[in-house]
């Protein structure tokens, strides 16, 4: 079955700082990878996706994630941090050895401070 | 284009008692998904319907959780009893074809939070 695993549950950063948030996959194939914020009492919202391609995949609001197979990994990053960033952020797969199920990681909460 | 429209928003309820859930998808989506999001957890999928079909409900507690979407438009997610566990925002989710596949991105309500007491 395939998994993600988000690397700490909570990434406080200073505005203007650079954002990371790690997100790895298990998967005996390349998947498809999302990643989704989501806001206070809001749904979740696609950031962006990786398919096939370019492994440097940019989504909005400056983020950008790089698919790296040879560490099972789709990091999230943004080079400056803004406090409309502040949400939390939840990787996700599908695709691969898992079929069309879209498998979310626990979230990561990103705190923007002054 | 209008979103995904969940109700209610907010829903408090004693542990035995029943509750349901309305969706409706964005007009033309075929692929219809209800998410359970414990507190502090990711989403799990519950169902998923592909018009008025049921393609994934492996997931889904069957001896109390029921869900349809009889004419393939809206769907109502029910729980019957609920019990303390149940406590979690529940999203609901359309595309407009099957599988969250690379070409098919998913649109998320704003969900309904339950607490059970």
């Amino acid at each position: 079955a395939q998994s993600v695993t988000q690397l700490g549950s909570h990434v406080s950063v200073s505005e203007g700082a650079l954002v990371l948030l790690r997100c790895n996959y298990s998967s005996s194939v390349p998947p498809y990878l999302f990643w989704y914020v989501q806001y206070p009492n809001q749904g979740l919202q696609l950031l962006l996706k990786y398919t096939t391609g370019a492994t440097l995949v940019k989504g909005i609001n400056g983020f950008e994630a790089e698919f790296k197979k040879s560490e099972t990994s789709f990091h999230l990053t943004k080079p400056s941090a803004h406090m409309s960033d502040a949400a939390e952020y939840f990787c996700a797969v599908s695709g691969g050895g898992g079929g069309n199920k879209l498998t979310f990681g626990t979230g990561t909460q990103l705190k923007v401070e002054l | 284009e209008a979103g995904v429209a969940q109700s209610p928003r907010y829903k408090i309820i004693e542990k035995r008692q029943s509750v349901a859930f309305w969706c409706n998808p964005i007009s033309g989506h075929a692929t219809l998904y209800w998410y359970q999001q414990i507190l502090g957890q990711g989403p799990k999928l519950l169902i998923q319907f592909q018009n008025n079909g049921v393609v994934d409900d492996s997931q889904l507690p069957k001896d109390r959780f029921s869900a349809e979407r009889l004419k393939g438009v809206d769907s109502t997610l029910k729980i019957q009893p609920a019990k303390l566990e149940d406590s979690a925002v529940y999203l609901c989710a359309s595309s407009i074809h099957g599988g969250p596949s690379g070409a098919n991105v998913l649109t998320f309500g704003a969900g309904s939070r339950l607490t059970v007491l």
